[in-house]
């Protein structure tokens, strides 16, 4: 089936610094690809939406000079958390949606904590 | 602006029991609804996908209804087992390739 590789994993990171995580979509082609973030015991809340090839759509509140969110092909999308805060600390989740109509893909997920 | 609800936002059961989870929203007009399962800091695994045209579907001990009209969605599972352990998320979507609104989730356990 269709898988997506979320990297890292984890990663811990001093403030001010940036850190970037990466979707791959291994055996399909993602032309749609949403970024989530969860904070604990919370419901993952949509921070935007990438199309390959064009620029991505923030939801409200979500800024987009501080999520770089980068698509620029078929099978890798990158969210870069810039100069990140210990408000940033969260779960980031990337989900894929390719040419099928049968649900979504979802990431392993990054957590990342901020010191 | 579509809101999902899930009910009950705990549970804790004896591994064997037969155990119904609720999930409603707000806004009937849904494409498809989907329920996943998350392990504690992990990604999330699709366990099943119901078109807004359809009732319900099963996998395994897995089943899940849909009445579209009420807003409702449950998934039913069957003799439960510790590897069930898990949180549950239900999640909406409006229309085809939109992102998809989920609830809190329900934390499941089951004790041997």
């Amino acid at each position: 089936g269709a898988v997506v590789s979320q990297h890292p994993s984890w990663v811990i990171c001093k403030s001010g610094t940036s850190v970037k995580i990466e979707c791959r979509s291994l055996d399909f082609q993602a032309t749609t690809m949403f970024w989530y973030r969860q904070f604990p015991k919370q419901s993952l809340m949509l921070m935007a939406t990438s199309n390959e090839g064009s620029k991505a759509t923030y939801e409200q509140g979500v800024e987009k000079d501080k999520f770089l969110i980068n698509h620029a092909s078929l099978t890798l999308s990158t969210l870069t958390v810039t100069s990140a805060h210990p408000e940033d600390s969260s779960f980031y989740i990337c989900s894929a949606r390719g040419q099928t109509e049968y649900g979504y893909t979802f990431g392993s997920g990054t957590r990342l904590t901020v010191v | 602006k579509q809101e999902v609800t899930q009910i009950p936002a705990a549970l804790s059961v004896p591994e064997g029991e037969n155990l119904v989870l609720n999930c409603s929203f707000t806004d009937s007009a849904i494409y498809n609804l989907q329920w996943f399962r998350q392990d504690p800091g992990k990604g999330l695994t699709s366990l099943l996908l119901i078109q807004s045209s359809q009732r319900e579907q099963t996998s395994g001990r897995l089943n899940a209804s849909l009445d579209k009209s009420s807003g409702r969605s449950t998934l039913y599972i069957a003799a439960s087992q510790p590897g069930d352990s898990a949180t549950y998320l239900c999640a909406v979507t409006s229309n085809s390739g939109y992102a998809l609104n989920f609830g809190k989730g329900t934390s499941l356990l089951v004790t041997p």
